[in-house]
């Protein structure tokens, strides 16, 4: 079946650096992968999409400049979250569409927090 | 604007028994529905989906029912087992776009 790598899983980093999380379709071209977030006993937040070879679209709220998006390749989406702070911390889930099965399949999800 | 709603943020079914789930949506449109279930820490893995075309799509102990003239739809799960404890999201796209629209989620909790 279908499926979508993210990575990493959990990352600690400190105030103010930047992180990057990788989301991969293993085995099949997405054209199309979502950012999504979750905080706490909270339900999913979509924060842009990613179309390949295009710019994200942003939800209203999302900062494009906080949350650099990046989709190069049929198979890769990055989401980059620029000069992390604590509020920043949080679940962060990826999917990618397989129009094939006209489904979403997500990524397990990465745990950030930033001390 | 909230176009996909579950109404219920928890429920709490005996083992065994019968569990309802359930979603509402505005957009007429929508005509491709999902059920995704989540545990804590992880990504959401897909259960079930249903077309418009359809009033109903069974999968095992899942099944899942459109009402297209009430934009409603419902997700049962018979019988209910404790591994069955989870969020569940309900999810809705027009087929001929490239969004799926997801609801808050429902908590279930199966009752040993």
């Amino acid at each position: 079946g279908a499926v979508v790598s993210q990575h990493p899983s959990w990352v600690i980093c400190k105030s103010g650096t930047s992180v990057k999380i990788e989301c991969r379709s293993l085995d099949f071209q997405a054209t199309t992968m979502f950012w999504y977030r979750q905080f706490p006993k909270q339900s999913l937040m979509l924060m842009a999409t990613s179309n390949e070879g295009s710019k994200a679209t942003y939800e209203q709220g999302v900062e494009k400049d906080k949350f650099l998006i990046n989709h190069a390749s049929l198979t890769l989406s990055t989401l980059t979250v620029t000069s992390a702070h604590p509020e920043d911390s949080s679940f962060y889930i990826c999917s990618a569409h397989n129009r094939a099965y006209e489904k979403l399949f997500f990524g397990s999800g990465t745990q950030l927090s930033v001390l | 604007d909230q176009q996909v709603k579950q109404n219920s943020p928890s429920l709490s079914v005996q083992e065994g028994r019968i569990s309802i789930l359930n979603c509402d949506y505005t957009n007429s449109m929508f005509d491709y529905f999902l059920w995704y279930k989540k545990y804590p820490a992880e990504g959401p893995t897909f259960l079930i989906s249903i077309s418009s075309i359809k009033d109903k799509n069974e999968d095992g102990r899942f099944t899942v029912f459109l009402n297209k003239s009430a934009k409603h739809l419902s997700l049962h799960i018979v019988p209910s087992q404790p591994g069955d404890s989870a969020v569940y999201f309900c999810a809705a796209s027009a087929r001929s776009g490239n969004q799926f629209y997801f609801g808050t989620g429902t908590s279930l909790t199966v009752i040993p």
